[in-house]
């Protein structure tokens, strides 16, 4: 069965200073999509970033970026230059993209992790 | 609007009562998906359409929950006889794409309800 860990409930950053938010996965398929959510406190659900995993580079947005170890099966999230507003809950989730009968495309999520940037 | 809506935004619905959840997609997105998400937890996957066809179900909790797309756009998350364990933010997302390879669902802000 598919499935998503965090193990960091929360963890702190300086202002400015760079965080990894660690994310390891589990599933038998080959193809698949990894994706991080940010979700403040007002609820919504807020993409970041995604990384296939046929991708040979690792997936950049911005400050985001994504640390993908297919052998390890790890999809861990660096923010850089943490600003005041990245304090939220952030969530690592994973999508089967194999087609094939019955395949929705929903996403199986971790249990989260709350970031809180101090200044 | 330009995003997912979910109204209302917080509900609270006395044990036994019946509520409806109600989500309005982005224009055009084919694919619709409904998550509960408890406190401090990641969504757990409830139910998915395509159009107005239900093609996942697996994650409706029991048979007092049901879901339905009747046009392909709005849709409307049901549940009967609202229980103590109900209470949680149900989320709403859309996607432009019936089937795989998308990139991402957009996501509205969820309704949360408390059953007191």
């Amino acid at each position: 069965a598919q499935k998503i860990t965090q193990t960091q409930p929360g963890m702190f950053v300086q202002e400015k200073e760079a965080v990894t938010l660690d994310c390891t996965y589990d599933t038998s398929d080959q193809s698949y999509g990894l994706f991080w959510y940010k979700q403040p406190s007002s609820g919504e659900m807020i993409f970041l970033i995604y990384q296939g995993s046929y991708d040979e580079q690792n997936a950049t947005e911005g400050r985001y970026s994504l640390n993908f170890q297919k052998a390890r099966k790890s999809a861990n999230l660096v923010i850089s230059a943490s600003q005041l507003g990245d304090s939220a809950m952030y969530f690592c989730a994973m999508r089967e993209d194999a087609h094939g009968s019955g395949n929705t495309g929903k996403l199986i999520f971790g249990q989260g992790t709350t970031l809180q940037v101090k200044p | 609007g330009a995003g997912v809506s979910q109204s209302p935004r917080y509900k609270v619905a006395k044990r036994g009562q019946d509520v409806a959840l109600r989500c309005d997609p982005i224009s055009g997105h084919v694919s619709l998906f409904w998550y509960q998400q408890a406190l401090g937890q990641g969504p757990e996957f409830l139910t998915y359409f395509q159009n107005e066809a239900q093609l996942d179900k697996s994650g409706l909790p029991s048979d007092r929950f049901f879901a339905e797309r009747p046009e392909g756009s709005v849709s409307t998350l049901k549940i009967q006889r609202t229980q103590q364990e109900d209470s949680a933010v149900y989320l709403c997302a859309s996607s432009p794409i019936g089937v795989p390879p998308y990139v991402e669902a957009f996501f509205g802000q969820g309704t949360r309800l408390t059953v007191v």
